[in-house]
Order: C-alpha cells, then sequence, then structure tokens
C-alpha cells in the first residue's frame, strides 16, 4: 500500500501565483488534514476535513482553501502564495475522528515563495 | 499561544546514553498524548502514546511518563543509538467546537545520538 501520497514533491511559485497541493490516501480514512512545518515551530494545522463532504479551519488558515473532493483526496489551494507560505506541506489521514490511533503522514510537499 | 511547549530545543546524546524530551500542557481537556518520530525528508511517523489515566508506558526502549497534576510528560529513549537520530514531536490531542479531535504538537526536538 501506498498509504499518504502527496504530489508535487518540491514546488517553486512566485509571489501571487496559485497552485494545489495535491494528497490521496488508499486506506479508506475517514479524516484528513493538512499541516504545515516551519522550522522552531513544529507542525500547525491548517484546515482539517473529519469526513467526506465537511471540512473545518485549524490554527493557520488564513491564505489557504481546502476542498474534499472525495474521500481519498484532499487538496490544499493557494490562492495568492505569500513568501510567508514558504514551508513544508503534510497531509495525514486517519481512519475515525478519534486521535488515539495513528496519524499517517505522507513525505511532504517543500514549497519555497519567492 | 503554544498550547503544548517541548524541550529541549535540541539534543546530543552519546550512543547508549538516555534521551530525554520533555512536554508541557495548560489545557486540561487534553485527552491524548502521543510521541512522534520524524526521519529528515519523511513525515512524522507516531512512536508511542499514553492517555492521561496512566502514569507510564513502556514500548521497548522507549517510555512516555506522564504527571497529570503537573501537566507534564516526557519521553525516555533508553540505550539510545544513532538509528534513534531524528526529530521528535510530542502532540495532545482535544475535540474541538465542531466535536471532532484534532492534534496540537510541540515544537520538536532535535535528537543526535553520537557514535
Amino acid at each position: 500500500n501506498a498509504g499518504v501520497t502527496q504530489t508535487p514533491k518540491f514546488q517553486v511559485l512566485k509571489t501571487g501565483q496559485s497552485m494545489t497541493l495535491q494528497c490521496a490516501q488508499d486506506m479508506n480514512h475517514n479524516s484528513m488534514y493538512w499541516y504545515r512545518q516551519d522550522p522552531g515551530m513544529g507542525l500547525r494545522l491548517i484546515y482539517y476535513s473529519a469526513s467526506e463532504g465537511t471540512t473545518d479551519k485549524g490554527e493557520v488558515p488564513n491564505g489557504y482553501n481546502v476542498s474534499r473532493l472525495n474521500k481519498r483526496e484532499f487538496s490544499l489551494r493557494l490562492e495568492s502564495a505569500a513568501p510567508s507560505q514558504t514551508s513544508v506541506y503534510f497531509c495525514a489521514s486517519i481512519s475515525g475522528t478519534e486521535l488515539n490511533s495513528p496519524l499517517h503522514f505522507g513525505n511532504g510537499t517543500r514549497l519555497t515563495v519567492t | 499561544q503554544q498550547q503544548v511547549k517541548q524541550s529541549p530545543q535540541s539534543l546530543i546524546v552519546q550512543k547508549g546514553g538516555i534521551s530525554i524530551i520533555n512536554c508541557a500542557y495548560e489545557n486540561t481537556a487534553f485527552d491524548y498524548f502521543p510521541w512522534y518520530q520524524q526521519f529528515p525528508g519523511k513525515g512524522p511517523a507516531l512512536l508511542i502514546a499514553i492517555r492521561p489515566d496512566v502514569s507510564e508506558k513502556k514500548e521497548g526502549r522507549f517510555t512516555i511518563s506522564f504527571n497529570k497534576s503537573a501537566k507534564q510528560f516526557s519521553l525516555h529513549i533508553m540505550d539510545s543509538q544513532p538509528g534513534d537520530s531524528a526529530t521528535y514531536f510530542c502532540a495532545a490531542s482535544s475535540v474541538r467546537d465542531s466535536g471532532y479531535s484534532t492534534l496540537t504538537f510541540g515544537k520538536g526536538t532535535m535528537l543526535l545520538v553520537s557514535p
């Protein structure tokens, strides 16, 4: 099984450009999450989707939009990229809504905004 | 406002030594405390987790100690090995207004185990 797959692995954008980060999981998980990781800041939750058809804001949602396309896929969109959005983005999934089982992470998308 | 405070930021331990990473929290609604391990270029992976009704949990060389009254928990890595060199994140789970749980992570500790 592939687990959680993120594309692309690397991306460079100019300020103001838009892009969509893709995430797909093949574990039939209900809940999916987008985190960003910055040096010295840990992992911060951007958006999450507890189930197909629902999305909610996390700690740092400004500048981002998400789409839960179906049970497998959860995308993150930057409409107008800013240098402050330079980060490593991780998608994760879990089978239920209770976090007492492992959160499965992808290997990340490293985004640079110049 | 940081809800889970993790220390130290970095740690160097000799092979065979004990690595200790500490976390503290303020929100008494947290009800699940996992530790994640992350190697360079990879996503974090669950290492070990504990619930607040237990004071200690051990899995192999890894032990979580939990002090509910002090609102602190720590990860101990016994007989540390070079392969343990990674970034470690503590986390805490709580139920949001939406009714669903999310994890709040500490800022991470970079552990280097010297040969």
